[in-house]
Order: C-alpha cells, then structure tokens, then sequence
C-alpha cells in the first residue's frame, strides 16, 4: 500500500544543473500536483495535473516544467537549478480535484 | 482567488488541554472545500479533518473538530484533550468545488503548535 512515492527524498545540486523529482502514485487518482515548502509560507502550487496529458501551471512556475504521461506519475523537471529553488518539494494526489489530497514524503533540496 | 489565512505563527497548550487553531477563508466559489493537515518535524503531511462547504454539521474526527462558521468565513480546528505528539505545525487549506473553478488546493501559512508537559 505504496500511496504516494517521491525519489529522492534528500538532493543537493549545483547551480545550473538540471534533474527531475519523481512522483508515483497507485491509488488510480485523476489529480496530481507539485508543491513546494518554504519557511513561512506554507506550500505553494508548482504544477498540477488533472490527468494524463494535462497538465497546468500554479502558483509559483517559473524554472520547472512537469509532464503527464501516465496517470501514474507526475515528474517535476528543474531546468537550471537555482539558490532560490532551495526548498521541500512535495508531490500530492487526489481522486478527484475535489478531494482529500495524500501526501508524498517530501524532497529536501539544496541548490548550492 | 483563493487564501487562507493563519494568524497565529505559534500556540502553546497545556497538555490534556483543549486548544483552537484559527482559520480564516476567502474565495469566490460558491462550493469548496476546507481541509486540515498537521506535518510534524519529520516533515510528512498528515490528513486530520475535511468539511465541505455544503456540509450542515462541523466535521468531526477523534479528538479534532472543525469549527465550521460559514458566514464568518472560519475553519478553526479544535484538539481536544492535548497530548505531546500533537506538537507539531497546522496547516489549513482549501480547494474550491465548482465546475470550472481552479481547483487547487490553497494553504495559509501553518500554525507551530507545541504541547507542554
């Protein structure tokens, strides 16, 4: 009973690399969704997905692209890593966009 | 649009007390729902409680309460009966129900509850 699996769960970059968070869930839920989490301001909307092939942007965009291709997973892509993408990445599912959503473990990550 | 806010950064309480958390709401759809989650510090977020706006009675799960005030715009969560692993942050959100509304799950910006022994 996996739920929401986010890898890895700890990242430190250097400034200008790229690499790609993973998120998987296997509860079957329509509705997927990138957020991430700095000190003071709670979590704030990346990239959200309503389902496989459709993807939209959030709150907070800029410097990441997301892509759907399954209905399982939902990758977050960081482009060209920046200090100011330090941060906890969480990814998060839902049955349906109204929903209770389930949590992955988080990623810490440090972009150095 | 969306917000939620929190005006509380910390709270502390007395073990085997009750405590309120605030809550207050702003949007413009006319069906939403209102959500708490507690993270501790190993940092997952955890699911408490879920009331929804067309709900007639405060949602209620084990020691949590929603006090649900509509016309206020207020989602106060109440914990009963306090214990020492309920320290942790409270976060409220919400996501607005309605055909063609955004959808997206909105947070304000937590409350550090801590418990004291």
């Amino acid at each position: 009973n996996a739920g929401v699996t986010q890898t890895p769960k700890f990242q430190v970059l250097k400034t200008g690399q790229s690499m790609t968070l993973q998120c998987a869930q296997d509860m079957n839920h329509e509705y997927m969704s990138w957020y991430r989490q700095d000190p003071g301001m709670g979590l704030r909307l990346i990239h959200y997905s309503v389902g496989a092939g459709i993807t939209d942007q959030g709150e907070v965009p800029n410097g990441y692209n997301v892509s759907r291709s399954t209905t399982e997973d939902f990758p977050l892509r960081l482009l060209s890593a920046a200090p100011s993408q330090t941060s906890v990445y969480f990814c998060a599912s839902s049955l349906w966009t109204g929903g209770r959503a389930f949590f992955g473990q988080g990623t810490r990550l440090t972009v150095v | 649009a969306q917000k939620i806010t929190q005006t509380q950064p910390g709270m502390f309480v007395q073990e085997k007390e009750a405590v309120t958390l605030d809550c207050t709401y702003d949007t413009s759809d006319p069906s939403y729902g209102l959500f708490w989650y507690k993270q501790p510090s190993s940092g997952e977020m955890i699911f408490l409680i879920y009331q929804g706006s067309y709900d007639q009675q405060n949602a209620t799960e084990g020691r949590y309460s929603l006090n649900f005030q509509k016309a206020r715009k207020s989602a106060n969560l109440v914990i009963s009966a306090s214990q020492l692993g309920d320290s942790a942050m409270y976060f409220c959100a919400m996501r607005g129900l309605t055909t063609g509304s955004a959808r997206q799950l909105t947070f304000g910006s937590g409350t550090q509850l801590t418990v004291l022994p």
